[in-house]
């Protein structure tokens, strides 16, 4: 079974601040998602990439997939209180497998 | 453009009640189907996933059973259910798995006493 492990866990930060959460793996993933829930929602795409090294921007988000395509990174830049949310990242091992999500960080962003 | 119901929104049962959750997806044909479960803040473990009619995969064993009684409908069941089963439950739609952006539904709050 492929794990994916999410850090930190909990972030609480100041409107305006500068974070990054992390995805990590040992085993390697055809493609990664990364997906954005609020509280009793169901779970929304940000973005898929699927080529080690591969960055992405949505905005004020940059999505980064490693070399080896074991772990991913979220960089939100000047983060604001509707940043606020569970975000989970998910791996597929091969395509036509199904996704594995990872824990997920929570994020806070006070006003 | 394609939605994905699900009801009901939240639930409250005893143990050793039956479940019965439905979901069911429009605007899309022949769409991967699948449910998921998410405890409190934490990720999802997937439970059951259809690839079609009648198709059903179960990626752990478990207390509960899924069906596909139509193209666009699946159904998460139990006959008696487990303090361990509560939680929220999330139903999911993909064009195909391993790439594609899976859709979520709004979930079902399942609490069981």
């Amino acid at each position: 079974t492929q794990l994916l492990e999410q850090s930190p866990q909990f972030l609480s930060i100041q409107e305006g601040e500068n974070l990054t959460v992390y995805c990590n793996s040992s085993s390697v993933f055809s493609s990664l998602q990364w997906y954005r829930q609020e509280p009793g929602e169901g779970p929304v795409l940000l973005v898929t990439v699927v080529t080690g090294g591969e960055v992405k921007k949505l905005k004020r988000l940059t999505f980064q997939f490693g070399d080896a395509r074991k772990d991913s990174s979220l960089h939100i830049t000047a983060a604001q209180p509707g940043d606020t949310g569970l975000y989970l990242c998910a791996g597929a091992p091969n395509y036509g497998q199904n996704f594995v999500f990872g824990p997920g960080t929570r994020l806070s962003v006070l006003p | 453009s394609q939605t994905i119901h699900q009801w009901p929104a939240t639930l409250v049962q005893p143990v050793g009640s039956p479940l019965s959750l439905e979901c069911t997806v429009e605007g899309t044909s022949n769409p991967n189907l699948y449910w998921y479960r998410q405890a409190a803040g934490r990720g999802l473990q997937l439970l059951f996933y259809s690839v079609g009619i009648g198709q059903i995969s179960s990626e752990v064993p478990q207390n509960l059973s899924a069906s596909r009684p139509q193209d666009r409908q699946f159904i998460l069941s139990s006959k008696k259910l487990l303090l361990s089963d509560s939680g929220f439950y999330l139903c999911a739609w993909s064009v195909h798995q391993g790439l594609d952006e899976q859709y979520f539904g709004p979930g079902t709050r399942l609490t069981v006493t």
